[in-house]
């Protein structure tokens, strides 16, 4: 079974721009999470994303926002990129009715 | 989720078997026990999850005592491919997963 998918591996913008970044969950996985890992700091929570529908959002700004798409894949979009934005962003995914997330590679996030 | 508080580091040899313990003295009725496992630059593994007594997998087993406020974390015979950022959580992993500094476990040859 095909794992947590996730592109591109490494990304680098500059300040001011957008960076898109995608996952694909789980075969069968319906909800969809992201977290932020600045270097050498522990997970941050961004945003949780089920059946289409944004759940739960972490003490992020709006300009980090995403979607889910009708075949639970998931974009999360950061506009207006600034230095501290450099990080790994994580995606995981989850089944309905499991307690179990399951974590994708990660996108390294350079903004220079 | 209930607050965690574990050991920021430990150093074990390739072959010792390693027992990392986490305390979590407000664990909640419904609340289960997880670990994850990250190595640098990836995304964290699911070790194990238990709720009470002893889970057993092919990777570790997991002890937790009857009044569930601490659990402990066996790795059996590590190697160097252990050494990694071990973090327990405890809750419900159902909503946003709160990580703590995690202990990060050097194992030498």
């Amino acid at each position: 079974e095909a794992g947590v998918t996730q592109s591109p591996t490494h990304l680098i913008k500059t300040r001011g721009q957008q960076a898109t970044l995608r996952c694909s969950p789980i075969s069968g996985h319906t909800s969809v999470y992201w977290y932020q890992q600045a270097l050498g700091l522990g997970l941050q929570f961004l945003l949780w994303y089920d059946e289409g529908e944004e759940r739960n959002r972490g003490n992020f700004p709006p300009r980090f926002s995403g979607r889910q798409f009708p075949n639970y894949s998931s974009e999360l979009n950061v506009n207006a990129l600034e230095l501290e934005d450099s990080a790994l962003y994580l995606c995981a995914s989850r089944s309905t009715g499991s307690d179990t997330q399951y974590f994708g590679p990660g996108t390294r996030l350079t903004v220079l | 989720l209930a607050k965690t508080t574990q050991p920021i580091s430990m150093d074990s040899y390739e072959g010792q078997e390693v027992n990392i313990t986490c305390s979590h003295n407000n664990i909640a009725t419904n609340d289960y026990i997880t670990w994850y496992q990250q190595f640098p630059s990836q995304g964290p593994r699911f070790i194990i999850q238990g709720y009470k007594t002893k889970v057993t997998n092919e990777v570790a087993s997991l002890f937790i005592p009857a009044d569930r406020k601490s659990s402990t974390l066996s790795l059996p015979r590590v190697s160097l491919s252990d050494t990694a950022v071990y973090y327990c959580l405890v809750g419900a992993l159902t909503d946003k997963l709160i990580f703590g500094t995690g202990t990060r476990l050097q194992v030498f040859p």
